[in-house]
């Protein structure tokens, strides 16, 4: 039974470049929640999808942008990436019905250096 | 400023000590959750606590929700090299997705054989 998977688990890119990084979710899940995790921080909640649509979305700007597929799969696209981009992204999933606290499984990240 | 407050930041202890570490808010979380992170993977969840006062164990670890909902601690009993890693409590606000947590800053642990 596969987790989260994430690709690619490192990225090297310079300003001003956009990014796509891919999320497979654990099977059976089919909510998608994304994270940002700099150096020496907890990670930061960018938004959630589910059933194809962006649900509830942090404090980040325009530029970080995503979707998920039929396949509960999700994108997490960062246009003019910035030095202060620099950092781990996560990718969490979980099973949207249920109780409340469904848990959610990480996948081990995407590490983005941007030069 | 940090909705979360993890303390102590960094933790240095020997094989075989206990320790406690805190996760403090001014706000009231539904639930709590506490995860561990080893350098180079994502957060593994330990345990969510949900009910004011609650306690829980998985085996040397010793979860406690505080009564009022705003506060948690993490006690590990003979602490060994494999409890080393980031430790992370992150809340659920009322109303809050299943997606939404808030995240404290973490306690990077190492423990000295």
């Amino acid at each position: 039974d596969a987790g989260v998977t994430q690709s690619p688990t490192h990225l090297i890119k310079t300003r001003g470049q956009q990014v796509t990084l891919r999320c497979s979710p654990k099977s059976g899940h089919d909510t998608v929640s994304w994270y940002q995790q700099a150096l020496g921080q907890g990670p930061q909640f960018i938004f959630q999808y589910y059933e194809e649509e962006e649900r509830q979305r942090g404090n980040f700007p325009d530029r970080f942008s995503g979707h998920q597929f039929p396949n509960y799969s999700s994108e997490l696209n960062v246009n003019a990436l910035l030095l202060g981009d620099s950092a781990l992204y996560l990718c969490a999933s979980s099973l949207r019905s249920g109780a409340g606290n469904q848990p959610q499984h990480f996948g081990d990240g995407t590490r983005l250096s941007i030069l | 400023t940090q909705l979360l407050e993890q303390s102590p930041q960094f933790l240095s202890i020997q094989e075989g000590e206990n320790l406690t570490v805190y996760c403090n808010s001014s706000s009231v979380f539904s639930s709590l959750q506490w995860y561990r992170q080893e350098p180079g993977e994502g957060p593994v969840l330990l345990v969510t606590v949900v009910t004011g006062g609650e306690v829980k164990k998985l085996k040397r670890l010793t979860f406690q929700f505080g009564d009022a909902r705003k506060d948690s601690s993490l006690h590990i009993t003979a602490a060994q090299t494999g409890d080393t890693g980031l430790y992370l409590c992150a809340g659920r606000r009322y109303g809050g997705s299943q997606g939404n947590l808030i995240f404290g800053k973490g306690t990077k642990l190492s423990v000295k054989p």
